[in-house]
């Protein structure tokens, strides 16, 4: 069981690049979910898809985030344009559909915005 | 508007005694109430959770207890090894799992020798 898959690790950018990070899910899980952490903040979730479809992306701090999950083994979230206080862990998470079924987290990109 | 409340915000404890850290959750929906594990440089995994419908389950050290009229449950871990030293997050949910988690804002646990 591979897990789930993000790339990169670790991102350094510059205020005003445009960010990709992406996700593959667990194989036959049918949730998946994007986090942020920040000291400040916590364990923040900014969007989840079911089916690939997104249910709730209330957690989207503003337009310059997007996610998108075009099918059921991939997905990506993008920053554009980057800014300092962006910086953080981003974390991609799937789960399956079922009770008490738990999510299984990647083990996050480290995005730095000078 | 905070809907698990964690505490405390870190813990040190020595090897061989016992680790408590509690939550309290203001929504009466959440049914399903999981605890994850989190080590430096990895994203959290799922450690233990627990159902409304019983006071407490345990799995090896780790247990979680549970007080429903009160609105609270709490992670107990016996015998805490220094292996046990990572930051845990309790969390909240409706329709058993199946709807987002409510993560608390974590306990950064050191077990020293």
């Amino acid at each position: 069981d591979a897990g789930v898959i993000q790339s990169p690790r670790h991102e350094v950018t510059e205020m005003g690049q445009e960010v990709t990070l992406r996700c593959k899910p667990i194989s036959g899980h049918d949730y998946l979910f994007w986090y942020r952490q920040t000291m400040m903040r916590g364990l923040e979730l900014l969007i989840y898809f079911n089916n690939n479809v997104p249910i709730d992306d209330s957690g989207m701090p503003e337009d310059r985030f997007s996610a998108k999950m075009p099918n059921a083994s991939f997905s990506t979230l993008k920053i554009q344009p980057s800014e300092p206080r962006d910086s953080a862990v981003y974390f991609c998470a799937s789960s399956a559909t079922g009770d008490n079924q738990p999510q299984h987290f990647g083990d996050g990109t480290r995005l730095s915005i000078l | 508007q905070q809907q698990v409340k964690q505490s405390p915000q870190s813990l040190i404890v020595q090897k061989g005694g016992i680790s408590i850290i509690n939550c309290a959750y203001e929504n009466t929906a959440f049914d399903y109430f999981p605890w994850y594990q989190q080590f430096p440089g990895k994203g959290p995994a799922l450690l233990i959770a627990i159902r409304p419908d019983v006071s407490e389950k345990k799995e090896g050290r780790f247990t979680i207890s549970f007080n429903k009229s009160a609105k609270q449950f709490s992670l107990h871990i016996m015998d805490s090894q220094p292996g046990d030293s990572a930051t845990y997050f309790c969390a909240a949910s409706k329709d058993f799992g199946n709807e987002k988690l409510t993560f608390g804002t974590g306990t950064r646990l050191t077990i020293i020798p």
